[in-house]
């Protein structure tokens, strides 16, 4: 079993709805939690980051972290064609040096 | 403010050969780690270098080393290279603070190595 469990989808929607996106892991030493936009064949962009469990907001994107299941969101509102990518999931333990991540899922947002 | 710098961007060579890849850090950044992404999969980590030093070492076998340099840069070598090292290699850097690797990290573009 790995780690960290992400569908790697795709997942198609339309213009303007609201997306999620969804990780689960094992690993209840996992503190620091991340998700990273990847464009094809690019490196991947950091979305979000946020530390133990709770929510955080910033702009059209919402992570959410529920450290009780193992498990992490990421909320797009508003989906836009540009936010067609692969999304990943990422996840450290505290102190740890690693980024141990999920698969990814790949969005597309139809115009 | 420059970002993460990775060269070559792509690279293609030949089983048994050996290729070295660079990395610039994000400026301020002072440690540099390496992941290996394959194919529709997410990036696997290599290694992560602190003070010139490997610090940390994920489940790669020793055909993989790394260096870093007092300017924090770093270099990935793979030696007797594989079919199945064929990959997008990524660096990514980030700032120790007060000696614990608390920040998150910054990818750089990736290079894209082919082996034949």
């Amino acid at each position: 079993q790995k780690e960290v469990e992400q569908d790697p989808g795709p997942l198609s929607v339309p213009e303007g709805a609201i997306v999620s996106l969804n990780c689960t892991y094992s690993n209840s030493a996992f503190q620091y939690f991340m998700w990273y936009r990847q464009y094809s064949r690019k490196g991947p962009e950091l979305l979000m980051y946020t530390y133990s469990s709770g929510n955080k907001e910033d702009g059209r994107f919402t992570a959410q972290v529920d450290k009780s299941s193992k498990y992490i969101s990421l909320f797009i509102r508003d989906s836009q064609p540009s936010d067609s990518a692969t999304y990943l999931c990422a996840m450290k333990i505290e102190y740890g040096n690693k980024l141990v991540f999920g698969a990814g899922t790949i969005l597309r947002v139809k115009s | 403010d420059a970002g993460v710098t990775q060269s070559p961007t792509h690279l293609i060579k030949t089983r048994g050969q050996q290729v070295t890849l660079r990395c610039s850090p994000k400026s301020g950044h002072d440690t540099v780690s390496w992941y290996q992404q394959a194919l529709g999969q997410g990036p696997q980590f290599i290694f992560q270098y602190y003070e010139e030093e490997e610090r940390q070492r994920g489940n790669f076998p020793d055909r993989f080393s790394g260096h870093q340099f007092p300017n924090y840069s770093s270099e990935l070598n793979v030696n007797a290279l594989l079919l199945g090292d064929s990959a997008l290699y990524l660096c990514a850097s980030s700032l120790e603070t007060s000696g614990k690797s608390r920040d998150t990290q910054y990818f750089g573009p990736g290079t894209r190595l082919t082996v034949l």
